[in-house]
């Protein structure tokens, strides 16, 4: 059981290049996230999904897009990157909510520390 | 969205005193609370959580207290050691939504 993994670790991207980040879950879970983290910012949700072929915006969805085609996982697509986002991605995964509609635990990946220069 | 706040944003402790952090939030249909730790270069883990159903938890050296009235929730450590050196995040999801909004997290020192 690997919980949530993600690819690559590291990375160094020229402005305007593009790429893909691979976020991987083996818990079934049906929800699935992707947070940047830079320094005195916390977490911020970038986009989020629901199920398998949904997606929806986060805080900070500008510049990025996702596809969920599977349910276990969920590719972050940076189309064209800029050094404005240079920090480290992080997935999760958790379950819907529980009975009662309460909110349940988060599994987060290794993260993913991206350079762009 | 949620707002979510929380403090101090640094806090260092001696060994062996009692830590405790505080998170504030807006929507008071909140109704669950966690707290993820952060070691350095590692990733968020849940640490311990609370229900809107429950004033408090408690897991060995570590306790979250809730109160809902005023929208806002504490980590409390006791007997803090090294290990306890981290980033601490606190956050709050909608309802019915399992979407978390984080704080920007509390760096706890502690001083051997």
């Amino acid at each position: 059981n690997a919980g949530v993994t993600q690819t690559p670790k590291f990375r160094v991207l020229k402005t305007g290049q593009s790429m893909t980040l691979l976020c991987a879950q083996d818990m079934n879970h049906e929800y699935m996230y992707w947070y940047r983290q830079d320094p005195g910012m916390g977490l911020r949700l970038i986009h989020y999904s629901v199920g398998e072929g949904t997606t929806a915006k986060g805080e900070v969805p500008d510049g990025y897009n996702v596809s969920r085609l599977k349910k276990q996982n969920f590719l972050l697509g940076l189309e064209s990157a800029a050094p404005s986002q240079t920090s480290v991605y992080f997935c999760a995964s958790s379950y819907s909510t529980s009975k009662g509609g309460f909110g349940t635990e988060a599994f987060f990946g290794q993260g993913t520390r991206l350079t762009v220069v | 969205g949620e707002n979510v706040e929380q403090h101090p944003s640094t806090l260092s402790v001696q060994e062996g005193d009692s830590a405790v952090i505080k998170c504030t939030y807006s929507d008071s249909a909140s109704n669950y609370f966690p707290w993820y730790k952060q070691e350095l270069g590692k990733r968020p883990q849940l640490i311990i959580d609370i229900r809107s159903n429950v004033g408090e938890k408690k897991d060995q050296r570590i306790a979250v207290t809730l109160n809902k009235t005023a929208k806002h929730f504490s980590l409390h450590i006791t007997e803090t050691q090294p290990e306890d050196s981290a980033v601490y995040f606190c956050a709050v999801p909608r309802y019915g939504n399992n979407r978390l909004a984080f704080g920007k997290g509390n760096q706890v020192v502690v001083i051997p």
